[in-house]
């Protein structure tokens, strides 16, 4: 069964405005990751927020991970028509060490 | 820096045919390594993953292997394609100290 679950399954902003994305889980994590995939390209790795953190930050992306309510979201702040794209989160079950399971994702366009 | 190659980056190929997707890695030492395949606009489903050479798990059953004769290579094969196998396949390395992964460009395969 998947792992991660995000949501919205598609998103569509203007340029400047922020972006907001949520993932939910339902087992014990070690880690969280989100990763973004631009049409036909393979996975790029964004951010990875451990078990024990609360919240990152990195550039224009904050994550923040609750794990008592089993979720993760990522904010992209003042987007850009560049991140047009797809973002998955995944998921470092506890126990299950190197292998992450990925959520169906979300389709994020930015309108210019 | 490490980098990751797949080949070839598209192929169609007739049901019943053979397959052999190649993954080389540089510029790290015993990685372990993923095959995914993406449906269209679907999430990531985990194939295989390999924590050393000769070492190949398999999560799915179907109609694949892998293999991973040296370090830093890995190959996806069928020895007859069905229709199902269609879709995005994408190799991944990860090291053994983080839980980041990195992507290759990945595989497009249509079997027609």
């Amino acid at each position: 069964s998947q792992q991660g679950e995000e949501d919205p399954q598609a998103l569509s902003i203007q340029e400047g405005e922020n972006a907001t994305m949520n993932c939910s889980y339902k087992t014990s994590i070690n880690n969280l990751q989100w990763y973004r995939q631009n049409s036909g390209r393979g996975l790029v790795h964004l951010i990875l927020i451990r078990s024990n953190e609360r919240e990152k930050h990195s550039g224009r992306l904050r994550v923040t991970l609750d794990t008592s309510k089993k979720s993760s979201s990522l904010l992209i702040t003042a987007s850009r028509a560049a991140d047009t794209a797809s973002y998955f989160c995944a998921t470092d079950r506890a126990g299950a060490n190197s292998k992450l399971t990925f959520g169906k994702g979300i389709t994020l366009s930015v309108r210019p | 820096s490490q980098t990751i190659h797949q080949w070839p980056a598209t192929l169609v190929q007739p049901v019943g045919s053979p397959l052999s997707l190649e993954c080389t890695v540089e510029g790290t030492s015993n990685p372990n390594l993923y095959w995914y395949r993406q449906a269209a606009g679907r999430g990531l489903q985990l194939l295989f993953y390999s924590v050393g050479i000769g070492q190949i798990s398999s999560e799915v059953p179907q109609n694949l292997s892998a293999s991973r004769p040296q370090d830093r290579q890995f190959i996806l094969s069928s020895k007859k394609l069905l229709l199902s196998d269609s879709g995005f396949y994408l190799c991944a390395w990860m090291t053994g100290f983080s839980y980041e992964q990195y992507f290759g460009p990945g595989t497009r395969l249509t079997v027609t």
